[in-house]
């Protein structure tokens, strides 16, 4: 057990919609990241927040949006949804960014199937 | 941008053999991380082993040791006396080093089947 959390485990949901997958990081890491798996891509970076800002982005689309709470858990918003967002979702918690070394621990991922 | 390249896309060795996945990358910094995560059926991401391309020496860890050869950008991943819960998928992945902000780059893995 990594010490992230990310909820749902598993979503189902129709093209053309909305979802909100859910991640709350390691106790005391600031970082935040979001990671997409799938089979055509494999694995990619989408988005990283660190103590609630924007920090670096990836290969995200324009239907997806993140956002990182005070309390320092964060969200992936994807809109608009297509079948080729099927995949799983990875979140991934760091102590701080630029750290000499800052390992990333990874959670459970949340699988999403567009049907 | 980098880019991290892994050409097997699936190896298969005999229980308590020694396996070596291949990984090169392509980059124009200086200093950087690169790693080693095992991926098994579960999907959690595991990471195994970690270099800094500062460091001359290369990583070890237990029975996981890399091969890091900087000017020839290549990081290879040595397991010894393999065992059957080392089948997984393994991603070799890269991290800018310094101040700024950045994921992992990911290459597209290789599927370890250690057979009984």
């Amino acid at each position: 057990d990594s010490g992230v959390t990310q909820t749902p485990k598993h979503l189902i949901t129709a093209t053309g919609q909305r979802v909100t997958l859910r991640c709350s990081p390691r106790s005391g890491d600031l970082s935040v990241y979001w990671y997409q798996q799938s089979l055509d891509q494999g694995l990619q970076f989408l988005i990283q927040y660190y103590n609630g800002e924007e920090r670096a982005k990836g290969n995200i689309l324009e239907r997806f949006s993140a956002q990182q709470f005070p309390d320092l858990h964060s969200e992936l918003n994807l809109s608009s949804l297509e079948l080729g967002d099927s995949a799983l979702y990875f979140c991934a918690s760091s102590v701080e960014v630029g750290a000499a070394w800052d390992e990333q621990f990874f959670g459970p991922g949340t699988r999403l199937t567009v049907l | 941008a980098q880019t991290v390249t892994q050409s097997q896309p699936e190896m298969s060795v005999q229980e308590a053999e020694t396996v070596t996945l291949s990984c090169t990358y392509d980059t124009s910094e200086n200093n950087y991380y690169l790693f080693w995560y095992k991926q098994p059926p579960s999907r959690q991401m595991i990471l195994v082993i970690r270099q800094e391309a500062y460091k001359q020496q290369n990583a070890t860890e237990n029975r996981f040791s890399v091969n890091f050869q900087k000017a020839a950008k290549s990081f290879s991943l040595k397991i010894s006396d393999s065992q059957l819960g080392d089948t997984a998928m393994y991603f070799c992945a890269f991290k800018r080093a310094g101040g700024g902000a950045d994921g992992l780059t990911f290459g597209k893995g290789t599927h370890l089947i250690i057979q009984p």
